[in-house]
């Protein structure tokens, strides 16, 4: 079983709805991440928190705003998104040292269909 | 930046038998190299990694080659059962940048009882 929690597990969304996903995990990891990922394709990169704070935005529009509100928690804040914004968000988190070990542990995702 | 190409993109094998996916890597500076599988439905889960001191490293029936000079990896399953059968992901990590983990394209591997 996975020791990140995604919730929800899908979410379909207009493209004029808010709504958010959330993340949490309770191993003590201090990087948090959110990746995207399309079907037949590997997880695309999309922001890192390390400590808390944002330490990656990989060039991510706007209308996705990630929030860290404290170790255990990460939410991605979904606004006026487009119908190809419809992917599986992954979180995931990993242990820091003198930096973060690089060993990811992932979420089930959530699902997102944009109409 | 780290790019990593993955071969091949799709994989079958009899059940018992062996299955290798290639990877290769373009940053020298990289040196720590996870595989993922990625279940359907599931998020991708580390199983085996290796980094750049280590030449091979072996847990049960899958093991990790890495050829630093090549810049090659390799994930080799033996024995392999239906439950291998999941998309593969090899990844590169450079010191330099411990937070990006660069995936490969991937590797479906079909394991046919």
């Amino acid at each position: 079983d996975t020791e990140v929690t995604q919730t929800p597990k899908h979410l379909v969304m207009g493209m004029t709805n808010k709504k958010s996903l959330k993340c949490e995990q309770h191993m003590g990891h201090r990087a948090m991440y959110w990746y995207k990922q399309k079907a037949k394709k590997p997880p695309e990169l999309m922001f890192v928190y390390s400590y808390e704070k944002l330490s990656i935005n990989e060039s991510v529009p706007s209308r996705f705003s990630p929030e860290c509100p404290n170790s255990s928690l990460l939410n991605l804040h979904l606004h006026a998104l487009q119908p190809e914004d419809s992917a599986l968000y992954l979180c995931a988190s990993s242990q820091v040292r003198d930096r973060a070990t690089g060993e990811l542990f992932f979420g089930e995702g959530s699902r997102l269909t944009v109409l | 930046g780290e790019n990593v190409e993955q071969h091949p993109s799709t994989l079958s094998v009899q059940e018992g038998d062996s299955a290798v996916i290639k990877c290769t890597y373009s940053d020298s500076a990289s040196n720590y190299f996870p595989w993922y599988k990625q279940e359907l439905g599931k998020g991708p889960q580390l199983i085996i990694d290796i980094r750049s001191n280590v030449g091979e490293k072996k847990d049960q029936r899958i093991a990790v080659t890495l050829n630093k000079t090549a810049k090659h990896f390799s994930l080799h399953i033996t024995e392999t059962q239906p439950e291998d059968s999941a998309v593969y992901f090899c990844a590169a990590v450079s010191p330099t940048s411990y937070d990006k983990v660069i995936f490969g394209p991937g590797t479906s591997l079909s394991v046919i009882p």
